[in-house]
This record gives structure tokens, sequence and C-alpha cells, in this order.
């Protein structure tokens, strides 16, 4: 039973599509996130919510919209996608928003823009 | 905000010998710090943590050393194996910020 999961696996789409990413979890936790992660490995915190309240929200274009309908639920919609927009989205939990307890990751969104 | 270095990017070592991988940070109240391993196309997982009123944390093969005078902790893995060949990344959280800032990560190749 994955405790963190996130569809689709894979997306391939042209540039200006608009497209969305979904996770949930069934861990409980009261915090999600988003993290990119580029060609070189550094994973970047894009978003946090708590309790379907937004807390974390860093230097992200407006183009990124993070939508969370209850706490197990966090979607991620993308407008106008460029080429580098192109990365791994991972989706991650944590059982509150104080980032003193680990975090659980899905297995990541794969974005790639023709 | 916090930062957190990582050191070294690279690391490769023989079947058995011991890696070690070093990160800084820079705010004093950051009290959290986990160490993930990512596989090649899989998600990071939690390896090992430690907080900031414990120096050292075992957890068979591997350790974690935190020195918080010096705002430095350490990810020993003795007796390598090639499985442990993954990237690993350290990072520090706890402050009124309310997330975890990663490493840059450290690519361990563990040869046969």
């Amino acid at each position: 039973d994955t405790a963190v999961s996130q569809t689709p696996k894979y997306l391939v789409t042209q540039m200006g599509n608009d497209k969305s990413i979904k996770c949930e979890q069934n861990l409980g936790h009261d915090t999600m996130y988003w993290y990119k992660q580029d060609s070189k490995k550094f994973l970047k915190i894009m978003f946090s919510y708590n309790n379907k309240e937004l807390i974390i929200n860093e230097t992200v274009p407006n183009r990124f919209s993070p939508k969370s309908p209850d706490k197990a639920h966090l979607n991620l919609h993308i407008n106008s996608l460029e080429l580098g927009d192109s990365a791994v989205y991972f989706c991650a939990s944590s059982p509150s928003r104080a980032a003193t307890q680990p975090q659980h990751f899905g297995d990541g969104t794969r974005l790639s823009i023709l | 905000g916090e930062n957190v270095e990582q050191h070294p990017s690279t690391l490769s070592v023989q079947e058995g010998d011991s890696a070690v991988i070093k990160c800084t940070y820079s705010d004093s109240a950051s009290n959290y710090f986990p160490w993930y391993k990512q596989e090649l196309g899989k998600r990071p997982q939690l390896i090992i943590d430690i907080r900031s009123n414990v120096g050292e944390k075992k957890d068979q093969r591997i350790a974690v050393t935190l020195n918080k005078t010096a705002k430095h902790f350490s990810l020993h893995i003795t007796e390598t194996q090639p499985e442990d060949s993954a990237v690993y990344f350290c990072a520090a959280g706890g402050t009124s910020y309310g997330k975890l800032t990663f490493g840059q990560g450290t690519i361990l190749t563990v040869h046969p």
C-alpha cells in the first residue's frame, strides 16, 4: 500500500500546454510538499501546505499553481509549459509543518517538454 | 534563510571501504538533520536522522555525527557494498521557516 502516490509517473507534452500532477498520501500527515529535482539532482522546495493552508511559497513562476482540496491531497497545475520546466517533480508529506520529522516522498513525476 | 553545503559532490570507493559525506549549515536554530538516499530513477528515502540534542547516532553500517558548535554533520558508511551506490542528500530543518533545506547531493559509487 503506497504511502505517497503521484500520478502520472511520466508526462511528455508540448511547450505551451497546461498539465496537472496529482498527489495523495494515506499516512494521516498534516503537511504536504512539492519539490522540483532538475538534471543536476538538486532538490528544491516549491510549495508546502499544512491542513489545506499554503505555508511555503518559494520563488516559483505564477504559472505553477498548487491546490489542496483536503489534507490528504495536493495537486500541481502548470500553465504554458516551458522547456525549463522539464524535471522530476516529487510530492512529499510529513506529520507536521515543523520540519523536525521525516518527510516521505512519492515516486516522482518525470515531466518532459518537447 | 538556511543554507546547506554538502561535500564531496562525487565519491568513489572500493567495496569494503568506508565513505564519509560532510555537510555544513548556516542557521544555528536548525535542530533536525536527516539523510536521504536516492537510487537511480527512484524516490529519496530517509536512511538516518539526528536531532540537535544528540551528538552521534548509529544504525548498523551507517552513522551520523553532529557538531552543533561548528554547524556541521557527517554521514559515515562502513563496509560499503555495491548496493550503497546512490545519491545521498543531507538536509537541515526545524527553524521557523518550516522547511527542510537540502544539500546539493553526493553521488556515491562503490566499485566491486
